[in-house]
């Protein structure tokens, strides 16, 4: 299994700009999320998707920030329009079903917004 | 509600020497708790975890865990330190529901030679 795939690796773009993150979880998995990490807050839970479902989007940080999940082995996380604080390592990770599974995580994307 | 503390930002173990990265934690019902480690710029890997059962759990590279009931504790050990293992650690908790896990603030290990 190739595991989580995220991309692109590093995007970097102006202020104002849009950004599209994407992600596809490992085969099987009924489960996404979405973190992003800062030196200054951490590994933070943005969204998580069950079954392709939105289900706990309290995390994201603002209206400029959307997440889909349009079938079970895509997803994208959108910010529009961008800001120099969105500047962040945005990591997804995916969970096959039940209590006993650990979460898989992506290489993550590397945001820096000028 | 679920939470982690990791009362250590930085430890520090010379080479050869055992290790200890601390962890505590805060759920209600049975905890599912996990470790993983990141190395730079690299996503979080997993390393090992309690369900049930045995205190003790081994994971990869060498590490395990101890799982204390009493002390809400869950510290990751390794007999021997290697430079290699310097990183930045997670401790992670979830209740028996279909959640996500949380995820403590990190603990980075540094291994001098």
């Amino acid at each position: 299994d190739a595991g989580v795939i995220q991309s692109p690796r590093h995007e970097v773009t102006e202020m104002g700009q849009e950004v599209t993150l994407r992600c596809k979880p490992i085969s099987g998995h009924n489960s996404l999320f979405w973190y992003r990490q800062t030196m200054m807050r951490g590994l933070e839970l943005l969204i998580y998707f069950n079954n392709n479902v939105p289900i706990d989007d309290s995390g994201m940080p603002e209206d400029r920030f959307s997440a889909k999940m349009p079938n079970a082995s895509f997803s994208t996380l959108k910010i529009q329009p961008s800001e120099p604080r969105d500047s962040a390592v945005y990591f997804c990770a995916s969970r096959g079903t039940g209590v006993a599974f650990e979460q898989y995580f992506g290489p993550g994307t590397r945001l820096t917004v000028t | 509600a679920q939470s982690v503390a990791q009362p250590e930002d930085q430890v520090n173990v010379a080479e050869g020497n055992p290790l200890t990265v601390k962890c505590t934690y805060s759920v209600s019902g049975n905890p599912y708790l996990f470790w993983y480690v990141q190395y730079p710029n690299r996503g979080l890997q997993f390393l090992l975890k309690y369900i049930t059962g045995d205190n003790l759990v081994k994971g990869s590279y060498g590490f395990e865990a101890e799982f204390n009931k009493s002390q809400t504790s869950f510290h990751l050990k390794k007999p021997s330190a290697l430079v290699s293992d310097s990183a930045l650690y997670f401790c992670a908790v979830r209740d028996g529901g279909n959640t996500p896990l949380v995820f403590g603030k990190g603990t980075r290990l540094s291994v001098i030679a």
